[in-house]
Parts: structure tokens; C-alpha cells; sequence
């Protein structure tokens, strides 16, 4: 059974300060991540995407992936009570067409 | 405006009463999918298609069938419901294979209660 774990949470972070989250997965063979964002009753939106090793930047985001170790993580820096949400973890395997996630780590950003 | 619709957004039935549930895009995607999600169970994909007439099997398809007529939509039928398909479901889009640097888009959920 594949799986992809994450910290459910909460996880609580002052404003300002740096946010890390984490995931992992059991399927080697996993091509691509994605993290979601998912407010209260929203759908989710995808935050960012990553398929190689190593860290990638967007704005205050930075996903960063460790194959070897099989997780990925994301960084939010300078962090802003907008950013209290549910984030999700997303992994593909095989044909790349189907999609697992992890159950979520919610976030909350104290002013 | 580009999005996802679905309907009902919220729908309260009984045990065997057939359901559908619509999705719609007006994206011109290829691809699509209806995932259900659960308290700590995260989301859990039902059924994708990458293209009319073209559908598989997610995670969870038990219970549950789809069909790809036109591109546009992408139905999720529920012949026999039976209380633990109890959920939120949810439906997505995006121009090529979810594992292409494409976005899924999703629709705003249908809440689903089966008495």
C-alpha cells in the first residue's frame, strides 16, 4: 500500500517565524510532489510543485526534496495569519496519473 | 471565468437511492478526477480520466462509477449508496496528466450525507 504520512498537527508558529512541514512517502518510485493549500471549508489549491532533488523557491514558499530519504518538505517563511490553513501533501506514482495525499498538517500562524 | 463546477453542493439521501453528482470545466482539460475526503484520512482519489471515453481506477472506486461522454464533465455516480460513502467529495481538472507540472483545479466540493 503506498502511503504518504504527514504531522496532522496542530502546528503552531508565531508570526514571522518560519514554518516547516513535512512529509513522507513510501513508494521509490514516486515522479512528482505537490503541496496544497486548503483553507477551512475550501477546496484545495496547489501551492507548489517539485520533481527534482534539492530545494525550490517561490515567494516565501520553498519545497525541498530528498528522494534518497524518501520526503519532502515545505518552508514558509515570514509567516503571516493567512497562512493558518491545512496543507497538503501530494505524491504521483506509476503512470504519473494517479495521485496519493497525505492527510493534511494544519497550520496556525499566532499573531 | 475558468473554473470547476459541481452540484449539488450539499446533498442529504438514504440508503440505494441512486445519486449523481455533476462536475463541469470549461477549461478545455484533459484531465480529471473525483476524490472524496474524510477527517484524517486526507484526500483519497475515487476515479480520474485522461480523456473522453478514457477512465480508470483511483484508490477507492468501490461504490462508485464515472463516465467521460464529453470532455467538459465527468459524473460520479453512486448507484447504491450506503451510509460510509458518507463524505466531502471533490472534483479536479487540469489540462494534462496530474503528474505534469499542470495545476489541478478544483471544484468547491459536494457535501454528501447517505442516511
Amino acid at each position: 500500500q503506498k502511503e504518504v504520512e504527514q504531522n496532522s498537527g496542530p502546528l503552531s508558529v508565531p508570526e514571522g517565524a518560519i514554518a516547516s512541514l513535512n512529509c513522507t512517502y513510501s513508494d521509490r518510485g514516486s515522479q512528482s510532489f505537490f503541496w496544497y493549500r486548503q483553507y477551512s471549508g475550501k477546496s484545495p489549491e496547489l501551492i507548489m510543485f517539485i520533481y527534482s532533488n534539492g530545494d525550490k523557491e517561490d515567494g516565501r514558499f520553498t519545497a525541498q526534496l530528498n528522494k534518497a530519504s524518501q520526503y519532502v518538505s515545505l518552508l514558509i517563511r515570514d509567516s503571516q495569519p493567512s497562512d493558518s490553513a491545512t496543507y497538503l501533501c501530494a505524491v504521483t506514482y506509476s503512470s504519473a496519473s494517479k495521485i496519493i495525499f497525505g492527510s493534511g498538517t494544519r497550520l496556525s500562524i499566532r499573531p | 471565468e475558468a473554473q470547476v463546477t459541481q452540484n449539488p453542493r450539499y446533498l442529504i439521501t438514504v440508503t440505494g437511492k441512486k445519486l449523481t453528482v455533476t462536475c463541469s470545466q470549461n477549461m478545455n482539460h484533459e484531465y480529471m478526477s473525483w476524490y472524496r475526503q474524510d477527517p484524517g484520512l486526507g484526500l483519497r482519489q475515487i476515479y480520474y480520466s485522461m480523456n473522453v471515453e478514457v477512465t480508470d481506477k483511483g484508490d477507492v472506486p468501490e461504490g462508485y462509477k464515472v463516465s467521460r461522454k464529453e470532455k467538459r464533465n465527468f459524473p460520479l455516480i453512486l448507484e447504491s449508496p450506503s451510509p460510509n460513502q458518507t463524505s466531502l467529495y471533490f472534483c479536479a481538472s487540469s489540462l494534462l496528466e496530474v503528474g505534469n507540472e499542470d495545476e489541478q483545479f478544483f471544484g468547491p466540493g459536494t457535501r454528501l450525507t447517505v442516511l
